[in-house]
């Protein structure tokens, strides 16, 4: 069974940028698996922060961006900030209608 | 805006069946995918499975022989099942719909359930 890797922690100044990725333990992430990203603040649900690779959902600031970097799916953010402090999820779409969370960042900031 | 809230019991006995209801406002239940995600305590999220607007539905493998998804569109709600539960199944519930069966768009807030004997 294929699993969604993610780095189990992150952390980043404030006002530094940072890059989460989003792997496969076999395989190469591409646009084909759809990757959408997931930011879940302590205690709260989540909110929804790309989706299709790179596309902002509505609100999200343009500091959130999503790319492939070499074989994986990554969201980066820039000019970080203390709210920005949560749990990130990325969610890869593995065909037949099967979507796969990961295992998901903590990201700090300080 | 859309809002969605989950509802139902919050602690289920071992070997009987998880029930959950999410009620959707301020939009139509139609046209969209809906779909419910797990957390259990301290851990990651996970994908139940989700169901179209029409009542056709895809489940996650490894939960698919317990779950069943159904939709009530004149009440536009949606709701879960998952029978003989354990206490691995204890979680918080989220319900979320989504725009294609690739992603989600709005979520719930979550609803704790419980699992004990």
């Amino acid at each position: 069974q294929t699993v969604v890797t993610q780095e189990p922690s992150f952390s980043v100044s404030p006002g530094g940028t940072v890059t989460l990725t989003c792997g496969l333990s076999s395989g190469s992430v591409s646009t084909s698996y759809y990757p959408s990203w997931y930011q879940q603040p302590p205690g709260q649900a989540p909110r929804t922060l790309i989706y299709t690779t790179n596309t902002r959902s509505s609100g999200v600031p343009d500091r959130f961006s999503g790319s492939i970097l070499g074989n994986k799916a990554a969201l980066t953010i820039t000019g970080a900030q203390a709210d920005d402090e949560s749990d990130y999820y990325c969610v890869l779409y593995m065909g037949s209608g099967i979507l796969v969370f990961g295992g998901g960042t903590k990201l700090t900031v300080l | 805006q859309v809002q969605l809230q989950e509802s139902g019991p919050g602690l289920v006995k071992t070997s009987e069946t998880l029930s959950l209801t999410c009620t959707v406002s301020g939009g139509s239940i139609s046209s969209y995918y809906w779909s419910w995600i797990r957390q259990p305590p301290g851990q990651g999220l996970e994908w139940i499975g989700y169901m179209y607007y029409t009542g056709s539905t895809n489940y996650n493998p490894s939960l698919k022989s317990r779950v069943t998804m159904s939709v009530d569109t004149s009440k536009n709600q949606f709701s879960l099942k998952l029978n003989s539960v354990t206490a691995a199944d204890t979680a918080v519930y989220f319900c979320a719909r989504a725009q294609s069966p690739k992603r989600f768009d709005y979520w719930g807030q979550g609803a704790l359930v419980t699992v004990s004997s």
